[in-house]
């Protein structure tokens, strides 16, 4: 099955700084990409999202790399806030059945500090 | 988009009894749900895959007959911790699969 790695497990930093989140995965069959934030007992909330035929994707402060050779994708958030301050959860998909069944990694607390 | 529903969002229960926690998927069909337990600022754990009509498939390590899950419609996914002890009380999320994976509210289980 797949098997996702996701590094660091806390990451501290200051208000404005940048904050990258990394992770890696075992299957090369998977080729969907979501990330989730979430905070202090709150659902999950998917916040971007990669396909495998992309290398690259951004909305606003927040963007997405996918390197399918090396089988990992990272997670970037430019000038950073107060209130990026969550837990992140990036996972793997494998599109089954039109659908796409995640496993996740272990999740990034993020501290931003203003 | 599609919505999932969870309920209840809190509850608190004294050790012995079974508490039922809902997951309904509210504007589509849901064949596959899934149930994940979380401790404070750790991830989320998959407990098992729940499948309509069919018996749920347990991660290892889950127990099946304290943890039971029904998924008797396409809407409609049903948790229950029985005989909770104090151990069971953490925060646990469902969540339903459409083309993409949408999260319920989450529970908060308390067992005193």
């Amino acid at each position: 099955g797949e098997n996702v790695e996701q590094h660091p497990s806390t990451l501290s930093v200051q208000e404005g700084d940048s904050a990258v989140i990394k992770c890696t995965y075992s299957d090369s069959a998977s080729n969907y990409f979501p990330w989730y934030k979430q905070e202090l007992g709150k659902r999950p909330q998917l916040i971007i999202d990669i396909r495998s035929n992309v290398g690259e994707k951004k909305d606003q402060r927040i963007a997405v790399t996918l390197n399918k050779t090396a089988k990992h994708f990272s997670l970037h958030i430019t000038e950073t806030q107060p209130e990026d301050s969550a837990v992140y959860f990036c996972a793997a998909s494998t599109g089954v059945g039109g659908s796409y069944i995640p496993t996740f990694g272990r999740g990034t607390s993020l501290i931003v500090h203003p | 988009g599609a919505v999932v529903s969870q309920h209840p969002s809190w509850v608190i229960c004294k050790s012995g009894t079974s508490v039922k926690i809902e997951c309904r998927s509210l504007d589509f069909q849901a064949t596959t749900m899934f149930w994940y337990r979380q401790f404070p600022k750790q991830s989320l754990m998959l407990m098992a895959t729940s499948n309509e009509g069919s018996k749920a498939t347990y991660e290892q390590g889950v127990e099946k007959d304290k943890f039971l899950i029904n998924h008797a419609s396409l809407t409609l996914s049903t948790l229950t911790v029985t005989s909770a002890h104090p151990e069971d009380s953490s925060f646990y999320i469902c969540s339903a699969l459409d083309r993409w994976t949408v999260f319920g509210n989450g529970t908060r289980l308390t067992v005193t």
